[in-house]
């Protein structure tokens, strides 16, 4: 078991431009978490989704990001027109259910020129 | 609203020195709360939950619902300990909380 995978490791975008961050959860998982880490700050909570459905997504900016966790494939972190503070490291976790143990990635490095 | 406070940014300690690392909580009814551990260049990994009582590399943290806290103590600090700790709290519906991070420094 790979652990949950994270890509790309780094990310460079110029302001206006699309970032799309991916994160394979570990096999078996069906629950994903979406956390930014902004220089300086802790964690922050973006978004939790199972398969197909959006269960929270309180911690999100309301425009520009959205989240998705289809049936098949990766959870994809959409981050459009990116602006420069949009730079910081995100983090995917992932559990086989609620209340569950936390699996994390190593994080993706989104920076924006 | 659920928050959890680790109030202390940076906490430096000389090796052999008790370490505390302070957590408080406010949430509605009884959340499950864990301390998470970034060591550098890492991934975060899950260092304790409070159902499970257990120690982990000589970390406790005790769950004290009068005084909503879940502390992380060590009574003899570790050069290798030094690290980014994260306190956690899940309420209803699985709302994940994490606490600012406490930067623990040992030095010799």
């Amino acid at each position: 078991n790979a652990g949950v995978m994270q890509n790309p490791r780094h990310l460079v975008r110029r302001r206006g431009q699309e970032a799309r961050l991916r994160c394979s959860p570990m096999k078996g998982h069906s629950h994903v978490y979406w956390y930014r880490q902004l220089p300086e700050e802790g964690l922050k909570f973006m978004v939790y989704l199972q398969k197909e459905n959006i269960i929270d997504e309180s911690g999100m900016p309301k425009e520009r990001f959205s989240a998705e966790f289809p049936k098949e494939g990766p959870s994809i972190l959409r981050i459009q027109q990116v602006v420069r503070g949009d730079s910081a490291a995100y983090f995917c976790a992932s559990s086989r259910g609620q209340n569950e143990k936390l699996f994390f990635g190593s994080g993706t490095q989104l920076s924006v020129l | 609203a659920q928050r959890v406070t680790q109030p202390e940014k940076l906490l430096s300690v000389f090796k052999g020195a008790p370490v505390e690392l302070k957590c408080n909580y406010s949430y509605s009814g009884s959340p499950e709360l864990f301390w998470y551990v970034q060591y550098s260049r890492q991934r975060l990994q899950l260092l304790l939950r409070h159902i499970s009582r257990e120690s982990i590399k000589g970390f406790t943290a005790d769950l004290n619902k009068g005084e909503t806290s879940f502390h992380l103590k060590k009574p003899f600090a570790q050069e290798e300990d030094s690290a980014m700790y994260y306190c956690l709290g899940v309420g209803t519906a699985s709302k994940l909380t994490f606490g600012t991070g406490t930067r623990l420094q040992v030095t010799l």
